[in-house]
Parts: C-alpha cells; sequence; structure tokens
C-alpha cells in the first residue's frame, strides 16, 4: 500500500461546487503538504501543516481551505471551483527536522468546467 | 515566486549517453535535493546535498552544488530509456526549520532507445 494516498485520483466538476481533496498518510510524519502542479510552473505550494493544530499559507493559498483531521490526515477543500483551479494537486509528507526530503502521493487531477 | 530556475527546459538524448540539467537558485539554502517525476506521478526523491558539500554522488546519479554560483547540476550516467521522466530541483531555505522547499520548473528528460 502507498506511504501517501490521495483520493480521488481524478475529479470533474463544475465551476462554483465545492470539493474536497483528501490525503492520508501512514508514515508518521508531523508535516503535510498540499501543492498544485500546472504545465511549466513547477509545483507551488498552497498550504502546509506542522502538527494537527498548526496550519499555515503558502504560496497560492487564495480559493482554497484546509483541514488537519488527525496527525494522518490534511484534506484541501476548494470552496467554490473555478476553471483556472483545474490542475493536479499532490499532498506529501516530511519529517520535522533540517532534512525536509518529501514523500508525495500519486496525485489528484483536478478538471473544473 | 519560484526560487529554483533549470535549464535547459527539455533535454532528448540517446540511451548510453549521458544527461546534465542546471538549477539556479536565489537565496541562502540549507541544503538542495533532486526530485524525480514520470508522467503525472508523484515526485520521488532522488538525492539532497548539503549547504557544505560541493558534491555527491548516488549509483549513477552525481549532483554537484556551488554556493558561490547559487548553482547545482544533476548527471545521469549512462541513461537509460526508463529515466525519461521529469526532474525538478528543490530548495531548502535557511532558516532550516521553516520545513518549506522551493521547486525549480522542472527539466523534461526524454531518453531514446
Amino acid at each position: 500500500d502507498a506511504d501517501v494516498t490521495q483520493t480521488p485520483r481524478n475529479r470533474i466538476t463544475k465551476t462554483g461546487k465545492r470539493i474536497m481533496l483528501e490525503c492520508s498518510q501512514t508514515k508518521g510524519h508531523d508535516r503535510m503538504y498540499w501543492y498544485r502542479q500546472d504545465p511549466g510552473l513547477g509545483l507551488r505550494l498552497i498550504y502546509y501543516s506542522f502538527d494537527v493544530k498548526d496550519i499555515n499559507k503558502g504560496e497560492i493559498s487564495d480559493g482554497y481551505s484546509v483541514s488537519r483531521q488527525a496527525q494522518a490526515k490534511f484534506s484541501l477543500s476548494l470552496e467554490s471551483a473555478i476553471p483556472n483551479q483545474t490542475a493536479l494537486y499532490f499532498c506529501a509528507t516530511s519529517e520535522a527536522g533540517s532534512k525536509n526530503i518529501q514523500y508525495f502521493g500519486a496525485g489528484t487531477r483536478l478538471s473544473v468546467l | 515566486s519560484q526560487q529554483g530556475e533549470e535549464d535547459p527546459q527539455a533535454l532528448s538524448i540517446q540511451e548510453g549517453e549521458n544527461a546534465t540539467m542546471n538549477c539556479s537558485y536565489k537565496t541562502s539554502i540549507n541544503n538542495l535535493q533532486w526530485y524525480r517525476q514520470n508522467s503525472g506521478r508523484g515526485l520521488v526523491h532522488l538525492i539532497l546535498i548539503r549547504s557544505n558539500e560541493r558534491e555527491k554522488h548516488s549509483g549513477r546519479l552525481r549532483v554537484t552544488l556551488d554556493t558561490s554560483k547559487k548553482s547545482s547540476s544533476l548527471l545521469i550516467t549512462a541513461s537509460r530509456a526508463a529515466d525519461t521522466a521529469s526532474y525538478f530541483c528543490a530548495t531548502g531555505p535557511t532558516p532550516s526549520n521553516t520545513g518549506k522547499l522551493i521547486f525549480g520548473q522542472g527539466t523534461t528528460l526524454q531518453v531514446k532507445p
């Protein structure tokens, strides 16, 4: 089984709909991250969390919200989806410490029509 | 804005040849990492080089770091068709406890059999 699991893997939704992307991990890591990837733009950080009570905005948090329900679970919500949120979304985890090597899920491909 | 800039953006070589990709960054770093992404999949960590190291090897991978020029290179020797993927550099900024990585835009490598 994958250490970092994202659900769903693919999602098509309509403009204005609320959607939640979920991430769970079995690595026992405290730190979790949400990124989006667009062609030619690399990965951009949306939100990150260092523990259950710690949530931080990343580079592009507008239009998104997150919830850290447990150490192992970190979900990303789009309250009212818009077409320019069509992208590939990745969840990642890391241990606390200076190395910060990140472990990624397989991604969720989201299309907003 | 993205800190890492990679070049070339795309590289096409024959199997058996060496592939070199470069990464430049803007601010002080704690470490620099390289990740690999197969098409549409999650990123996988390849190698980490600390700011006080100049060169590191792992199998067919060789990474160099020049902090005076704020640049790094990844060399893949004796490339194989299975090395076809996108490669991203990611910098861990100082102070190291920020817990964030800043990803470059990536180099897409195609290895022709």
